[in-house]
């Protein structure tokens, strides 16, 4: 079966880097995803990485897969306030429909 | 577009209660998704629908049943509240395929007395 792990919590300083990890067992995944939600609100993408990828960059995101260990990453780079949230690692498995399976999410706390 | 919509915003239903959920979406998704989510455990699926006409249980199906009404509206019912129960609801929608980018609706805070 599959599983998505990822630590609860993460508290940086504004202008510092943050480095959210998630694990994840199956390894059919295809695309694995980062979702953003903030306090009342639904999620939204914030991107993704094709399997076949290592890493991904968007501006201040950079998104590292390795495949080998099912470790992905995503880095945001000069944190804001603004990127205060709760961060969610997800994957989809082609043999299951493409459905998504979502990790516990990771509350980023960012101190002025 | 509105994107995804849901209602209500919030409720409070007593134990035996039934309610429905309602969802709706305007991007012309063939598939639409109903999540609940607890603290510290994530999104865990309730039902899906790949297409109008269709529907599926998710990881935890109990407790509640579905209907997708059209390609646009998916609702999902509680017969019989419980406090298990008690969690924020969430509405998602895709195109569907290979790529699965999930749109999300604001939620639907849920307590059950």
């Amino acid at each position: 079966g599959e599983d998505v792990e990822q630590s609860l919590f993460l508290s940086v300083r504004e202008g510092d880097s943050s480095v959210i990890n998630c694990t994840y067992t199956d390894s059919s995944s295809t695309y694995l995803y980062w979702y953003k939600q903030e306090p009342g609100a639904g999620l939204q993408l914030l991107t993704y990485i094709f399997s076949n990828m290592d890493m991904k960059q968007d501006q201040r995101l950079t998104v590292l897969l390795n495949k080998k260990d099912k470790h992905l990453s995503l880095r945001i780079a000069d944190t804001q306030t603004g990127d205060s949230a709760i961060y969610f690692c997800a994957e989809s498995i082609t043999n299951a429909g493409n459905m998504l399976t979502f990790g516990g999410g990771t509350r980023l706390m960012v101190k002025p | 577009n509105a994107g995804v919509t849901q209602t209500p915003k919030f409720q409070v239903l007593k134990t035996g209660q039934s309610m429905t959920l309602q969802c709706a979406q305007d991007m012309n998704h063939n598939s639409m998704y109903w999540y609940r989510q607890d603290p510290g455990m994530g999104l865990r699926l309730i039902y899906y629908s790949a297409s109008e006409g269709t529907t599926d249980k998710g990881e935890v199906p109990n407790g509640y049943n579905v209907s997708r009404l059209n390609k646009r509206e998916f609702s999902l019912r509680l017969e019989s509240a419980a406090p298990s129960q008690t969690s924020v609801y969430f509405c998602a929608s895709s195109v569907n395929g290979l790529y699965n980018e999930q749109f999300f609706g604001p939620g639907t805070r849920l307590t059950v007395l």
